[in-house]
C-alpha cells in the first residue's frame, strides 16, 4: 500500500463547478498535511495546510481532514481553465524532520 | 514572502562532467533545506534532507558520493551531480522549511545530460 494515494485523473470539470480531490494516506501518526499546485514544467506551490480535524478555508480552496478515515481532500470552488494543474497531496508523516510524503497527484482539467 | 530561488534554470552538460545547482531562501533563514528529483508525468522523489552545518540524510537509493550536498549558511544549499549520466537527466527541485512544517519550493532545475 502506498502511503499516501491519490486518483490520478484526470479530473475534468466545467468551468464555475466544484472540483473534489481526495488523498488517502496510511501513516495513522501523520500530523500535517499540504496540498501544493504543480503546473507543467514548474514546480510545486504551496496552496493549503490544515492541521486539525475538519475544514479549512480559502477563498476558493477548501481543505477538509478526517484522522479517523485518514482523509484528505481539497474542493476548489467556481473552478476556473486557470486551475488546471496537478493537485498534489502531501503528508508529514510521524518520524523527524518535517519530510513530507508526497502522493503521485490528481491532475485537474478545467474546461470553458 | 517564503520565496526559494534555484540556479541555474536549465543545463545541459556532457556525460561525465559535473553540474552544481544552487538553492537560496531569499527571504527567510532556512532550518532544513531538501532536494527532490521529478521524472516526467512523475511525482517528486525526495533525495536527501539537510540542515546547516550539518551533514545531509539521503534518501534509501540515493548515492551520496554522487549526489553532494553542501548546506553551508541558513540561506544556502548546493546539490552537485558528479560524474553525471543520462539517466541523471531530471527536474531537480529544492524546498526549504523555516518552522519545521511547511515547505517552500524553488522553481526548479532542468538538467539535460548529452
Amino acid at each position: 500500500q502506498k502511503e499516501v494515494e491519490q486518483n490520478s485523473g484526470p479530473l475534468s470539470v466545467p468551468e464555475g463547478a466544484i472540483a473534489s480531490l481526495n488523498c488517502t494516506y496510511s501513516d495513522r501518526g501523520s500530523q500535517s498535511f499540504f496540498w501544493y499546485r504543480q503546473y507543467s514544467g514548474k514546480s510545486p506551490e504551496l496552496i493549503m495546510f490544515i492541521y486539525s480535524n475538519g475544514d479549512k478555508e480559502d477563498g476558493r480552496f477548501t481543505a477538509q481532514l478526517n484522522k479517523a478515515s485518514q482523509y484528505v481532500s481539497l474542493l476548489i470552488r467556481d473552478s476556473q481553465p486557470s486551475d488546471s494543474a496537478t493537485y498534489l497531496c502531501a503528508v508529514r508523516g510521524s518520524g523527524g524532520y518535517n519530510k513530507l510524503i508526497f502522493g503521485a497527484g490528481t491532475r485537474l482539467a478545467v474546461h470553458p | 514572502g517564503a520565496v526559494v530561488s534555484q540556479h541555474p534554470s536549465w543545463v545541459i552538460c556532457k556525460s561525465g562532467t559535473s553540474v552544481k545547482i544552487e538553492c537560496r531562501s531569499l527571504d527567510f533563514q532556512a532550518t532544513t533545506m531538501f532536494w527532490y528529483r521529478q521524472f516526467p508525468k512523475q511525482s517528486l522523489m525526495l533525495m536527501a534532507t539537510s540542515n546547516e552545518g550539518s551533514k545531509a540524510t539521503y534518501e534509501q537509493g540515493v548515492e551520496k558520493d554522487k549526489f553532494l550536498i553542501n548546506h553551508a549558511s541558513l540561506t544556502l544549499s548546493t546539490l552537485t551531480v558528479t560524474s553525471a549520466h543520462p539517466e541523471d537527466s531530471s527536474f531537480y527541485i529544492c524546498s526549504a522549511s523555516f518552522d519545521r512544517l511547511k515547505q517552500y519550493f524553488g522553481p526548479g532545475t532542468r538538467l539535460t545530460v548529452t
